[in-house]
């Protein structure tokens, strides 16, 4: 079993339409990252959070330390959101990540 | 434009050879990092330096290598080259020095092709 899972690891979805992707991961973290690829491979960094909740414009980023999971959410979502989200976390002297959540967003 | 630069964008070359990939960080950023991305293994974190020190290492082969300089520009050498060393190779920098526990600031990466 990987360390960090990710789900959906497609999501394909309507314009407007809210949006969740999911992480879990098994081991004790201190820092759980929130990164965007898009089609053209460039990776932005969105959120890196250790407890509670963060929000950027329609973007929300939680985590609960006791269940070892994060979610992001997006709202009204736009096609312009179309991208790979990947989950990482800082464990024990490591960066592991997920494989990645691919969104389509359909006008 | 995250102010991470790396160079080239693209390499092709052959089993058996060695290329170096060029990373300058975010101005006053002193940790670099440096991973690999492909296919079927998804995005790997190889090594971190910070301040011209290594601080972690991840999943970095033997026959790869990196350092930071006094100018705190990194190069990451992959020598021995096979054929599923082919990947997206990405630095990224940030400010602080413990390995994952601040914003990072990823360059456009390079793709490394080998024939």
């Amino acid at each position: 079993k990987n360390e960090v899972e990710q789900s959906p690891q497609n999501l394909t979805a309507q314009e407007g339409e809210f949006i969740t992707i999911n992480c879990s991961y098994s081991v004790g973290i201190s820092a759980l990252h929130w990164l965007q690829q898009h089609p053209g491979g460039g990776i932005v960094s969105l959120f890196m959070l250790s407890s509670g909740k963060k929000k950027h414009g329609r973007l929300i980023a939680t985590i609960n330390i006791q269940e070892k999971h994060s979610s992001l959410h997006i709202t009204a979502s736009h096609p312009r959101d179309s991208a790979v989200y990947i989950c990482g976390v800082r464990g024990a002297q490591k960066l592991v990540f997920g494989q990645g959540t691919r969104l389509t967003i359909n006008p | 434009d995250s102010g991470v630069t790396q160079t080239p964008k693209h390499l092709i070359t052959a089993t058996g050879q060695r290329v170096t990939l060029r990373c300058s960080p975010r101005s006053g950023d002193l940790s670099v990092y440096w991973y690999q991305q492909s296919l079927d293994q998804g995005l790997q974190f190889l090594i971190q330096y910070y301040n011209g020190e290594e601080r972690a290492k991840g999943n970095i082969l033997e026959r790869f290598s990196a350092q930071q300089f006094p100018d705190l520009h990194s190069e990451l050498n992959l020598s021995s080259l096979e054929l599923g060393d082919s990947a997206l190779y990405f630095c990224a920098s940030s400010t602080g020095v413990d390995l994952g526990t601040d914003t990072q600031y990823f360059g456009p990466g390079t793709r490394l092709t080998v024939l």
